[in-house]
């Protein structure tokens, strides 16, 4: 079984419109949580980071963290063409170097 | 910035035969690389975890026989896939982090291997 679990496994969304994606850890160990995007033909790249319980907001992203649940979220408002991308939640342990990735969302923005 | 430069891009070796990826970190000191393997399914696979003054970890189904990995020195990490076969394909990224605390992850384009 997958340690981190992410939904939905493909999105659309209008330009312009709010992108939801979900994250849900099976590990309590896991401490330390990141959302990373991936383009075409590219590796991924760190969107965010977020450590501790709550909301954390970078320009049109927002991530938020509810460790007693192991549920991580990532909300893209204002949807772009160019936010069209394979999104990943990774984790990792506290004080661990390990970071497990879930399976993405892909997620599709249309004009 | 932090940046992570992989070489080569892609590459197509013959089955049975090997092919060796370099991975370099630009702009900063990689403490810990972390070489993970995509699959065309998109799923992430950690292959091992090599840090500056320890031994290199190797994750369950991969061996350093397999996937032997240098880390020489604070900016570049190679990894070399022997005896490649079909279910070696994929795309091959290096991960390299600033320090040895949990911290993100930078990676690389990646190689992709793809194996005739």
């Amino acid at each position: 079984q997958q340690k981190v679990q992410q939904s939905p496994e493909s999105l659309s969304v209008p330009e312009g419109g709010m992108a939801s994606l979900n994250c849900t850890s099976s590990d309590r160990n896991f401490q330390y949580f990141w959302w990373y995007r991936q383009h075409s033909g590219e590796g991924p790249k760190a969107l965010m980071s977020i450590f501790s319980d709550g909301d954390k907001k970078e320009g049109r992203f927002t991530a938020h963290l509810n460790k007693a649940s192991l549920h991580v979220s990532l909300h893209i408002r204002d949807s772009q063409p160019s936010d069209s991308a394979l999104y990943f939640c990774a984790a990792s342990e506290t004080g661990g170097y390990k970071v497990v990735f879930g399976s993405g969302t892909r997620l599709l923005v249309s004009p | 910035g932090a940046l992570v430069y992989q070489y080569p891009r892609r590459t197509i070796c013959k089955s049975g035969t090997s092919m060796r990826m370099e991975c370099q970190a630009v702009g900063f000191q990689a403490t810990s690389v972390a070489w993970y393997r995509q699959s065309p399914q998109k799923t992430f696979e950690l292959i091992a975890l090599s840090t500056v003054n320890s031994a290199i970890k190797y994750e369950q189904n991969f061996t350093q026989e397999k996937f032997p990995i240098s880390h020489p020195n604070l900016s570049f990490s190679s990894m070399t896939v022997l005896n490649a076969y079909l279910e070696d394909r994929g795309l091959y990224l290096c991960g390299a982090r600033k320090d040895s605390s949990a911290e993100t992850l930078y990676f690389g384009s990646g190689t992709r291997l793809t194996v005739l």
